[in-house]
């Protein structure tokens, strides 16, 4: 799978959009690119997933650059309960049989 | 139930003692991970389950260390001969079926917290 890269931390204040890149410059065609995030104490939460077109749920927006080797997870109203780790994970629809491999993620703070 | 369940959700042991962590998947869904989250670092997957059958057990940190499932429902990942080094947060994931794409996403539950003094 794809390696990622995400910044250590960000903050953001309440009520703002928060814009969190993602860099996967070594995806391949049929790589996904998905959004967990892990508030404290809790178990991961799934947030959103594409493949090459822009996405949207109740939860994010996910923006994906035409060469596919960047991605945005928007959070379009950040509140204080959206402070957590987000992690940026690519897999293969074919191979790595579904197993997440989990980086260190970015660490929004969302302040008041 | 409508969510991914674990049990329990707490516990403490003594080195060398055996430990069986339990997990409930959503009904319906296939596919079953196991995780390790060390204190303060990222996740680090152990083992899945197609079914009842575990493809690739090569995660799992030591032979100590096993999981089964069945009627493609519960599973129990169980340590044996406990270290302190054992000491995590357990989490456990379902999805629909093994892969990615649209409806393969993991549901995780909220973990076991295992202490090993």
């Amino acid at each position: 799978d794809a390696k990622t890269t995400q910044p250590t931390s960000m903050d953001c204040a309440e009520g703002r959009a928060a814009n969190l890149p993602c860099n996967h410059s070594t995806i391949s065609g049929n790589e996904y690119v998905y959004w967990y995030r892990q508030i404290h104490s809790q178990g991961p939460q799934y947030i959103i997933h594409g493949l090459k077109n822009n996405e949207t749920n109740e939860m994010a927006s996910l923006i994906i650059t035409e060469d596919r080797k960047s991605s945005t997870l928007i959070l379009p109203h950040a509140t204080l309960r959206d402070t957590a780790v987000y992690y940026c994970i690519v897999r293969g629809k074919y191979t790595s049989y579904g197993k997440l491999t989990f980086g260190q993620g970015t660490i929004l703070t969302v302040h008041p | 139930g409508a969510g991914v369940s674990q049990s329990p959700s707490n516990k403490v042991t003594e080195k060398g003692k055996d430990v069986e962590l339990r997990c409930d998947p959503i009904s319906g869904h296939t596919a079953l991970y196991w995780y390790r989250q060390r204190l303060g670092q990222g996740l680090e997957f152990l083992i899945y389950f197609q079914g009842n059958s575990a493809p690739d057990k090569s995660g799992l940190p030591s032979d100590r260390f096993s999981a089964e499932r069945t009627g493609e429902s519960v599973s129990t990942l169980t340590i044996q001969r406990t270290q302190q080094e054992d000491s995590a947060v357990y989490l456990c994931a379902s999805s629909l079926e093994v892969g990615s794409g649209s409806g393969n996403e993991q549901f995780f539950g909220p973990g076991t917290r295992l202490t090993v003094l």
